[in-house]
């Protein structure tokens, strides 16, 4: 089936410094996109959205920006900081269907 | 508001015994879900609820039953337990804009 899935299942990012995280998506019918961020022993917890009318959202520190001609999806984490080391997942679905499909998450470490 | 509650935190079971988790959210939400969690994939969808009283399978339902008849709570059933259902399991509800995640029951099957 069609399924949404990261680029890459790991990044370490030096502390201050911006990081990216990509996704990419195959399900065309998708008009609806989340981020989540999971620490440790923890549930996911929603970080931004975004719907197809929209290429790009901004929240604090944070930025999701959506490609829908290449079916691409990223975050961006500004100043990053030793909080933000987690797994970060993108998450999908469409209009007037509440089920996400998630891909299966990228792994921020932060280095001092 | 306690959001999305899970219980139990941890459980072990032996192949072949039964078990109810329990889920809670006092948000009054329509929508709740229940998914599990392998290491190094995603989460996928086991079962969900779009209101009381309705209930429908998600992408891995074989071996798990759900019910729905409050608001508040889905419970999830294993009706006998498999080494393969060793996961962990979150329970989420939501509005249309967004999902809230219960801590997770981290299940092992021997």
């Amino acid at each position: 089936g069609e399924s949404v899935g990261l680029h890459l299942p790991t990044l370490s990012v030096q502390e201050g410094d911006n990081s990216i995280i990509n996704c990419a998506y195959s399900n065309s019918a998708s008009d609806y996109f989340i981020w989540y961020k999971q620490e440790s022993g923890k549930g996911p917890q929603f970080i931004i959205d975004i719907r197809s009318n929209m290429d790009k959202r901004q929240g604090q520190r944070v930025t999701v920006l959506l490609n829908k001609t290449v079916k691409h999806l990223s975050l961006q984490i500004a100043a990053t900081q030793p909080g933000d080391s987690a797994v970060y997942f993108c998450a999908e679905s469409r209009s007037n269907d509440y089920k996400l499909s998630f891909g299966a998450g990228t792994t921020v470490t932060v280095r001092a | 508001n306690a959001g999305v509650t899970q219980t139990p935190k941890f459980q072990v079971l032996k192949t072949g015994q039964s078990m109810t988790l329990q889920c809670a959210q006092d948000m009054n939400h329509e929508y709740m879900s229940w998914y599990r969690q392998d290491p190094g994939m995603g989460l996928r969808l086991i079962h969900y609820s779009v209101g009381a009283g309705i209930t429908d399978q998600g992408e891995v339902p074989n071996g798990y039953n759900v019910s729905r008849s409050t608001t508040e709570d889905f419970p999830l059933r294993l009706l006998s337990a498999a080494p393969s259902q060793t996961s962990v399991y979150f329970c989420a509800s939501r509005t249309r804009d967004t999902q809230y995640f219960g801590p997770g029951t981290r299940l092992t099957v021997l």
